[in-house]
């Protein structure tokens, strides 16, 4: 089985940089996907790490070490838009989601 | 193109009461999901579909049944409907189960059951 931990709250102002952490412990791991969910809206996929690094896209940036069994997600230049709950998730049989974090961007 | 739609929004059921969450998607996806997303957690899966034909079961299917019925369109049926089934139910659908894909969500139907 996989599981996925991330902090449940991180906080931040506008025109900060955030950084969300996901640790994962996988029996199969292929890669780190990120998705992106407002307040009773669906999940948006955000990014995908395959390989160990750093992918960017725009402010958002995605980070994998495979060797250390941890991601994580750094947002930007935060705008008030940017609130919103964001999810790990391993790709293996099923896509496995951690529990969110729910940023919260100040003005 | 609509992408993923679902139906209904809402539904309110009594326990024991059935009922079938539609989703169809237009976007020529082999694979399609039913996630369902209790308050303050992530998304767990409940059934999913590789590809039109097949069907199997994701990690919490008890007390559901599915139906790939073509391409487009995968069903969830509750049979007997239970207050642990309250729960926000979301389809999705992606263009193959490989790790990495894309998936692509629909907006949610919001079940209660009393």
């Amino acid at each position: 089985g996989q599981s996925l931990e991330q902090p449940s709250e991180v906080t931040a102002v506008e025109g900060a940089i955030v950084q969300i952490n996901c640790t994962y412990q996988t029996s199969g791991f292929y890669g780190l996907s990120w998705y992106q969910q407002h307040d009773g809206g669906a999940p948006t996929f955000l990014s995908y790490n395959a390989l160990d690094g750093l992918e960017e896209t725009g402010r958002f940036s995605s980070f994998l070490s495979r060797s250390d069994s941890y991601g994580y997600l750094l947002l930007q230049e935060l705008q008030m838009k940017d609130s919103a709950s964001y999810f790990c998730a391993a790709p293996g049989r099923q896509l496995t989601f951690g529990s969110g974090t729910q940023l919260t961007v100040l003005p | 193109n609509a992408g993923v739609t679902q139906t209904p929004k809402f539904q309110v059921l009594k326990t024991g009461q059935s009922m079938t969450l539609q989703c169809a998607q237009d976007m020529n996806h082999n694979s399609m999901y039913w996630y369902r997303q209790d308050p303050g957690m992530g998304l767990r899966l409940i059934y999913y579909s590789a590809s039109e034909g097949t069907t199997d079961k994701g990690e919490v299917p008890n007390g559901y049944n599915v139906s790939r019925l073509n391409k487009r369109e995968f069903s969830l049926r509750l049979e007997s409907a239970a207050p642990s089934q309250t729960s926000v139910y979301f389809c999705a659908s992606s263009e193959a189960v490989l790790a990495g894909n894309e998936q692509f969500f629909g907006p949610g139907t919001r079940l209660t059951v009393l």
